[in-house]
This record gives C-alpha cells, sequence and structure tokens, in this order.
C-alpha cells in the first residue's frame, strides 16, 4: 500500500527558533499534498496544499511566512516553521494524494 | 456549507459490546465522498473506509459495518463485539467540493471511544 513517512516524529525547540518537517511518499508519487495541524483533543485543520513545482495554497487563517512549505519533488514537501512559539506546539500531519489521501505519521512540535 | 458533525465526543464501552459512532454531514454537492479513519493513540490516521454518493449500500468488512443514508444526510460506523485494540478517536470526513476522492478533506471533531476490558 502506499506509504507517507514524516520526519521527525516529535521535536521540542526553543522560542524564536525554526523547525522544518519533511513528509515523503515512499512508494508512489505525489503531485498534491497536504498539511494539517492538530491541537490536543482537537480535529485536524487543514493548513496548505502542496503542489510540486509550484506554490503552496493557504487556509484562511494560516501565515504563509510563518509556515513555509516546499514542494520540490513528487515524493518529498516540507513545512518549516519559523520563529517558533509555544502557541505553534501542535500535531503536524502530512498527507499524500494518490487516488486518495495517505497520511504521514504526524510529527508532535513542542516549543519551549 | 460543508460540514461534519460527529456529535458524541467520547464514548466507553466495555469489551465484547457493539457500538455506533455517528457521523452527520452537509454538502451542496450531488457527488461527493464520505470518510472514516481511525487516530489511535500514536497519532497516525489509519483509512478505513471510502463511500462515493452513489453507492448508498452498506458495508461489512469483519466487525467493522458502516450505513450510509442520503435521506438523513448520516454515515454510521458500527463496531460489533468491541475489543480494547479498538480504543482510539475516530474521525468522519467528507471530500470538499469538486474534489472528488482526492480532493482536501473536511474533518468531524471526532469520536474517542474507549474499550474497557
Amino acid at each position: 500500500g502506499a506509504v507517507v513517512s514524516q520526519h521527525p516524529s516529535r521535536v521540542i525547540c526553543k522560542s524564536g527558533t525554526s523547525v522544518k518537517i519533511e513528509c515523503r511518499s515512499l512508494d508512489f508519487q505525489a503531485t498534491t499534498m497536504f498539511w494539517y495541524r492538530q491541537f490536543p483533543k482537537q480535529s485536524l485543520m487543514l493548513m496548505a496544499t502542496s503542489n510540486e513545482g509550484s506554490k503552496a495554497t493557504y487556509e484562511q487563517g494560516v501565515e504563509k511566512d510563518k509556515f513555509l512549505i516546499n514542494h520540490a519533488s513528487l515524493t518529498l514537501s516540507t513545512l518549516t516553521v519559523t520563529s517558533a512559539h509555544p502557541e505553534d506546539s501542535s500535531f503536524y500531519i502530512c498527507s499524500a494524494r494518490y487516488y486518495e489521501q495517505f497520511f504521514g505519521p504526524g510529527t508532535r512540535l513542542t516549543v519551549l | 456549507a460543508q460540514k461534519v458533525t460527529q456529535a458524541q465526543t467520547e464514548i466507553s464501552v466495555v469489551e465484547k459490546e457493539d457500538v455506533t459512532l455517528d457521523c452527520v454531514y452537509e454538502t451542496r454537492d450531488t457527488t461527493y465522498y464520505l470518510f472514516w479513519y481511525k487516530q489511535p493513540p500514536s497519532g497516525e490516521l489509519v483509512f478505513l473506509i471510502r463511500r462515493n454518493s452513489f453507492d448508498e449500500q452498506n458495508e461489512i468488512s469483519g466487525r467493522y459495518s458502516w450505513n450510509f443514508q442520503k435521506s438523513t444526510s448520516s454515515f454510521n460506523f458500527t463496531i460489533t463485539a468491541s475489543q480494547v485494540v479498538d480504543s482510539a478517536v475516530y474521525f468522519c470526513a467528507l471530500s470538499e467540493p469538486g474534489g472528488g476522492s482526492q480532493g482536501n478533506l473536511i474533518f468531524g471533531k471526532g469520536t474517542k471511544l474507549s474499550v474497557k476490558p
């Protein structure tokens, strides 16, 4: 089956630093990847849609300068949280589209 | 507006009981897709089922079954003879307009199921 990986699975950083999260489709090529955010005991909220070779499309209320998305190849999309603050602490999940969406295992970000 | 409502926030059952998780949706599309995902404590979303709006047949897969009723805009999920390993948060999701089965998903708030031995 289609497998999506995320790295790192867990990251703790200091306030003000930047954190990069990678999302890879391991056995298929994905022209579209999605980035979601999930707060504790909450649902998944779409942050942005990432298309290979073009700029990401951000959902309303998501700061594109804070959450930088790069989809440089058909198997890799990255999300960089710039100048992270404690309120950015959350569970970030990516998904890759191949006929349907396949989800990565998520990255838990804690900003101290 | 597109919306998915999972009214049950948390459900607790004893092992071997049957349990039904409710999902009600709103959409202006005539063609749409509905999904159920399981999220165990590890966090990874596990795909359970996809159903398109033209297929109202109920689906059974082992101990899992799904009841799709367009007339009431519901897509309920039943686990028969629940097991401790079924403990997880279950999300119902709806495809965005025009996105087909591959488009963005709108998730409900999830139902946390706890199955006690």
